[in-house]
């Protein structure tokens, strides 16, 4: 099942943005791009979610290709606590097909001081 | 925003007995709960799907006799381990969609259980 690829881990360093690729080149047109987070030994963390826009909360921002095959998660000033495992998901639109959420191996992104 | 919460948050049992894991939407309802189970290393597995009122799915390879699901309430589901051995032991993680909403899952904190 897995629609995504991410790299495997990336180091970033303090206050310095982090940036995740996630390529999901066959993202159909009903299927959203969402970022989760788990930092260690906790549940995952919703941050954000889009469909062909760009998109931005308090937490990052979401660059999604025009082709709409590939993904950055940008988390503009990273701090130690942004330490975490970071997976990029594909899913259907809510209520259109099944609502779980298929995890892959996801990006251990580590903050260096 | 959604609050799940879980409880235990980590339980220590003996082999052959059973687990209860409570799974709690503070300040929403949620007309499904899913339930995941993650080993050491490893990412997230989807074990069932629960609807409230309903019998729960469950995925392939999960066992429904072993991994007893109850979702009396709109914000309660239970996952009852059974004759809990060794190779159960595991990070158990709920998660909850808000009824009549349509974009997000919200985790709980997850219970690690351990059989002896």
């Amino acid at each position: 099942d897995a629609k995504t690829t991410q790299p495997p881990s990336m180091d970033c360093a303090e206050g310095r943005a982090a940036n995740l690729p996630c390529n999901h080149s066959t993202i159909s047109g009903n299927e959203y791009v969402y970022w989760y987070r788990q930092i260690h030994s906790q549940g995952p963390q919703y941050i954000i979610h889009g469909l062909k826009n760009n998109e931005t909360n308090e937490m990052a921002s979401l660059i999604i290709t025009e082709d709409r095959k590939s993904s950055t998660l940008i988390l503009p000033h990273a701090t130690l606590r942004d330490t975490a495992v970071y997976y990029c998901i594909v899913r259907p639109e809510w209520g259109t097909g099944a609502n779980n959420l298929f995890f892959g191996t996801g990006t251990r992104l580590t903050v260096i001081p | 925003g959604a609050v799940v919460s879980q409880h235990p948050s980590r339980v220590i049992c003996k082999s052959g007995t059973s687990v209860k894991i409570e799974c709690r939407s503070l300040d929403f309802q949620a007309t499904t709960m899913f339930w995941y189970r993650q080993f050491p290393k490893q990412s997230l597995m989807l074990m069932a799907t629960s609807n409230e009122g309903s019998k729960a799915t469950y995925e392939q390879g999960v066992e429904k006799d072993k991994f007893l699901i109850n979702h009396a309430s709109l914000t309660l589901s239970t996952l009852t381990v059974t004759s809990a051995h060794p190779e159960d032991s595991s990070f158990y993680i709920c998660s909850a969609e808000l009824a009549g909403g349509r974009e997000t899952q919200y985790f709980g904190p997850g219970t690690r259980l351990l059989v002896l």
